[in-house]
């Protein structure tokens, strides 16, 4: 079975500073990672992904992750955190279907707060 | 990018009455479409996957009678709570999925959501 597990509910930042939200998966096959963003009472937004290449991904708002294998890891880092970067954020992998397809299973979140 | 929208945005009924919300892909077609349910502060739960023209593939313990699925085009489905109860409260997100791409030799496909739809029941 696949699964993430996303350390910490809850991370606080000073604006300007790095941001560090971590992912751990676990996964028979290579896996397909995804991390999205959700603002409050919104749906979610794709910030970045990895299937396969480079292991550094970079997505929006200047966010990227690097897939680490050795450490099963997916952290999605940020150099310099913006207000508007406060929402929750989700770490996701994508388990195959038999017959093609996938569905994705999401980690718990971690909510960011941006502090001045 | 693609566009998935979700209506309505909010309901507020009654307890025992059925609510119906619509997921649209906007501007691509989508044979499989996905229902999660979010509880405040929690991640998503897949409910169920729903493919055109077939059934509905619930996860388990999700009630197939209590949670009505319907996808009768490739780009509408439609979730139906049923004799609604204040315990179904809750946010209820969709996502389509576009057609499969491959990468390392294995297809997979990339999910967009919809902005979610808040069910309150009274």
């Amino acid at each position: 079975a696949q699964s993430v597990t996303q350390l910490g509910s809850h991370v606080s930042v000073s604006e300007g500073a790095l941001v560090l939200l971590r992912c751990n998966y676990s996964s028979s096959v290579p896996p397909y990672l995804f991390w999205y963003v959700q603002y409050p009472n919104q749906g979610l937004q794709l910030l970045l992904k990895y299937t396969t290449g480079a292991t550094l991904v970079k997505g929006i708002n200047g966010f990227e992750a690097e897939f680490k294998k050795s450490e099963t890891s997916f952290h999605l880092t940020k150099p310099s955190a913006h207000m508007s970067d406060a929402a929750e954020y989700f770490c996701a992998v994508s388990l195959s279907l038999p017959g093609g397809g996938n569905k994705l299973t999401f980690g718990t979140g971690t909510q960011l707060k941006v502090e001045l | 990018g693609a566009v998935v929208s979700q209506h309505p945005s909010r309901v507020i009924c009654k307890s025992g009455t059925s609510v119906k919300i619509e997921c649209r892909s906007l501007d691509f077609q989508a044979t499989t479409m996905f229902w999660y349910r979010q509880f405040p502060k929690k991640s998503l739960m897949l409910m169920a996957t729903s493919n055109e023209g077939s059934k509905a593939t619930y996860e388990q313990g999700v009630e197939k009678d209590k949670f009505l699925i319907n996808h009768a085009s490739l780009t509408l489905s439609t979730l139906t709570v049923t004799s609604a109860h204040p315990e179904d409260s809750s946010f209820y997100i969709c996502s389509a999925r576009d057609p499969p791409q491959i990468a390392s030799g294995r297809y997979y496909n990339e999910q967009f959501f919809g902005p979610g739809t808040r069910l309150t029941v009274l």
